[in-house]
């Protein structure tokens, strides 16, 4: 089962806008992570959020979290065609297991 | 340095046989997790190694089952297999086990069963 969801499951946006995405959880967590994934092969990570904190910026992203919402959103700012991409926001358990949302696939049009 | 590499990229298998799949971890890094992603979906948890036991199990079937090896390297083995087994099949590593940890994925072994 997943542990997260993203919404919107698509997004598609000209080169040089901003793209928001957010991510729903059920459970406690301990962190947050976005992992971004080309063309369906390996997933990169992008940038790790605790549940202590509320926001954090990563270049041109910026992660929010909310815990009492169960909720984190990734927007990342002046978006480029390089950042067309699946983006997929994971809660971390026991070991290195990750629980995978859905994921929302982004499009940025030049 | 080189990343994690998975082998082989592809492989069509037909309904009943089984696989093997290779991953080589990072140098220096002692976990291996490997998830399964259908088509469409995020990636699913199947197994995480470190030092060469296991250290969590995902639910999936006894017909998975893994192993790592001295060097840290791993295989995941699938038997008897489904037309529901088709599924990117991702290898990744980590120095530790822990919460929190960042993990550095390959990119992936596609497999078909026909």
């Amino acid at each position: 089962s997943q542990q997260g969801e993203e919404d919107p499951q698509a997004l598609s946006i000209q080169e040089g806008e901003n793209a928001t995405m957010n991510c729903s959880y059920k459970t406690s967590i301990n962190n947050l992570q976005w992992y971004r994934q080309n063309s369906g092969r390996g997933l990169v990570h992008l940038i790790l959020i605790r549940s202590n904190e509320r926001e954090k910026h990563s270049g041109r992203l910026r992660v929010t979290l909310d815990t009492s919402k169960k909720s984190s959103s990734l927007l990342i700012t002046a978006s480029r065609a390089a950042d067309t991409a699946s983006y997929f926001c994971a809660t971390g358990a026991a070991g290195n297991k990750l629980t995978f949302g859905g994921g929302t696939r982004v499009l940025v049009k030049p | 340095d080189a990343g994690v590499t998975q082998s082989p990229t592809h492989l069509i298998k037909t309904r009943g046989q089984q696989v093997t799949l290779r991953c080589s971890p990072i140098s220096g890094h002692k976990s291996v997790s490997w998830y399964q992603q259908v088509l469409g979906q995020g990636p699913q948890f199947i197994f995480q190694y470190y030092e060469k036991e296991e250290r969590g199990r995902g639910n999936f079937p006894d017909r998975f089952s893994a192993r790592q090896f001295p060097n840290y390297s791993s295989e995941l083995n699938v038997n008897a297999l489904l037309l529901g087994d088709s599924a990117l099949y991702l290898c990744a590593s980590s120095e530790r086990t822990g919460v929190g940890e960042k993990l550095f994925f390959g990119s992936g072994t596609q497999l078909s069963v026909l």
